[in-house]
C-alpha cells in the first residue's frame, strides 16, 4: 500500500513570497490533516478535512494560509505572503476515519523562509 | 479540552539501558492513545497504540499501557539500541472532537554504544 505522498521535500523562499505544498493521501482515506511542526515542538494542527469538507480550521492563520481538498482526494496548502516565523516542517497525514484508527504521515515539507 | 503532556528531554542512555518516557493526558471523552516516532529527516511513524483503558500497545520491544485512573500512557523498553535514537511523540485522538490528533512536545532519545 502506497503511503502519504508530499511534495516538495524542501523549499527555501524569501519572506513575502508565496509557496504551495501538495499532499496525496492513502487511497480511500476520508480524513486528511495538515500539521505545522516548528523545530523542537510537537505537530500543531492547521486544518482537518473529512472528504472535501473542512472539519476544523480554527488554528489556520487565514490571512495568509489557505488549503483545499478538491474531490476529496489530494490537497494543497498555500502560504501567501510568507513570514519568517512560517519556517517549519509541514506534515500531511491521512486516516481511514472512525474513532480508533491512527493517522498515517507523509515525510513532510521543510520550509525555510529567509 | 484535550491535551498531552510529555516528559521533557533530551534523554541520553547507554545501549541496553531501560527506557521510560512519561506521558499524561487530559481528555473530555474516550480517546485513543498513540506513540509516534520520528527519525531524523523523516515523517512520523506509528510505534504503538491503545484504544481503551487497560489496553497495552506493543511493538519492536516498546510497550505502553493505557491507564485511565492516572491518565497516563508511559512508553517503556527494557533494552534500548543505538537504532532507537529518535524523537518520540505521545498523542491522543478523541472521536468526540472530530478525531483530531493532539501531540505532546516530543522527547529526543539518544542511545550511545
Amino acid at each position: 500500500e502506497a503511503g502519504v505522498a508530499q511534495s516538495p521535500r524542501y523549499k527555501i523562499i524569501e519572506k513575502r513570497q508565496s509557496v504551495a505544498f501538495w499532499c496525496n493521501p492513502i487511497s480511500g482515506h476520508a480524513t486528511l490533516y495538515w500539521y505545522q511542526q516548528i523545530l523542537g515542538q510537537g505537530p500543531k494542527l492547521l486544518i482537518q478535512f473529512q472528504n472535501n469538507g473542512v472539519v476544523d480550521d480554527s488554528q489556520l492563520p487565514k490571512d495568509r494560509f489557505s488549503a483545499e481538498r478538491l474531490k476529496g482526494v489530494d490537497s494543497t496548502l498555500k502560504i501567501q505572503p510568507a513570514k519568517l516565523e512560517d519556517s517549519a516542517v509541514y506534515l500531511c497525514a491521512s486516516s481511514p476515519g472512525g474513532g480508533y484508527t491512527e493517522a498515517f504521515f507523509g515525510q513532510g515539507t521543510r520550509l525555510t523562509v529567509v | 479540552g484535550n491535551s498531552v503532556t510529555q516528559m521533557e528531554g533530551p534523554v541520553t542512555l547507554s545501549e541496553e539501558a531501560f527506557l521510560t518516557i512519561n506521558c499524561t493526558y487530559t481528555a473530555t471523552g474516550y480517546p485513543s492513545l498513540f506513540w509516534y516516532v520520528q527519525y531524523p529527516g523523516e515523517g512520523l511513524q506509528l510505534l504503538l497504540k491503545a484504544t481503551k483503558a487497560d489496553d497495552k500497545g506493543s511493538n519492536k520491544g516498546f510497550e505502553a499501557t493505557y491507564r485511565k485512573e492516572t491518565t497516563s500512557f508511559h512508553l517503556e523498553k527494557g533494552s534500548v539500541q543505538v537504532s532507537d535514537s529518535a524523537v518520540y511523540f505521545c498523542a491522543l485522538s478523541d472521536p468526540g472532537d472530530g478525531n483530531q490528533f493532539y501531540f505532546g512536545t516530543g522527547t529526543s532519545l539518544t542511545v550511545i554504544p
